[in-house]
């Protein structure tokens, strides 16, 4: 019965590298949402999936990342070009899906830690 | 829009005291739901509560209570005899209806029990 489950849990990164942050949710759990927590922040909605869907990106920064979560496999979520304010600690978050709007209990992965060098 | 706001960054006490963590959200719209996460040292964030706006009625789950006042916007958690593993940051965040399932969170509080 594994929960949501993030990889890597720690990456580093150098300037100008790419980095890929893997989530897979909870089993039968369709809806997949990812935010970001700056060090000693609370944490700021970015993107939010259904299979091989983006319902909702209001949050994500309009360059350098993308999110995805295709048919089969993980929701990977892209960051291209890092820069040290990409530092942070990414979250995943998933849940069922459900008839009422708002409702949701997110269930969290363990976060992935990016450093940019 | 939505906002949470939580204006204790950081609180410390001494084992077995009570504690109450303050939350005050901001919402155009009559249908929400608040909830409550315990992100401990490991980094995890872990579900603790949600409450929808039309039940205003307290919870008591252990040490665990909270208390939910529309009238003033506050939806306050408090530990009750705290314990050195209720060391924390605690996050409250609001859900509206007609936000999909976007949660915005409070900036945390820092919960530190000393023995």
């Amino acid at each position: 019965n594994a929960g949501v489950m993030q990889n890597p849990r720690h990456l580093v990164r150098r300037r100008g590298q790419e980095a890929r942050l893997r989530c897979s949710p909870m089993k039968g759990h369709s809806h997949v949402y990812w935010y970001r927590q700056l060090p000693e922040e609370g944490l700021k909605f970015m993107v939010y999936l259904q299979k091989e869907n983006i319902i909702d990106e209001s949050g994500m920064p309009k360059e350098r990342f993308s999110a995805e979560f295709p048919k089969e496999g993980p929701s990977i979520l892209r960051i291209q070009q890092v820069v040290r304010g990409d530092s942070a600690a990414y979250f995943c978050a998933s849940s069922p899906r459900t008839g009422v709007s708002g409702a949701n209990v997110l269930t969290f992965g363990a976060g992935s830690r990016l450093t940019v060098l | 829009a939505q906002k949470v706001t939580q204006a204790q960054t950081e609180i410390s006490v001494v084992e077995k005291e009570d504690v109450t963590l303050d939350c005050v959200y901001e919402t155009r719209d009559t249908t929400y739901y608040l909830f409550w996460y315990k992100q401990p040292p490991s980094g995890e964030l872990v579900f603790l509560i949600r409450r929808n706006s039309f039940d205003e009625q307290n919870e008591i789950s252990g040490r665990y209570s909270w208390n939910f006042q529309k009238s003033t916007s506050s939806f306050n958690f408090t530990i009750t005899a705290s314990q050195v593993v209720d060391s924390a940051v605690y996050f409250c965040a609001l859900s509206e209806r007609n936000a999909g399932n976007m949660l915005t969170f409070g900036g945390g509080t820092r919960l530190m029990v000393k023995p």
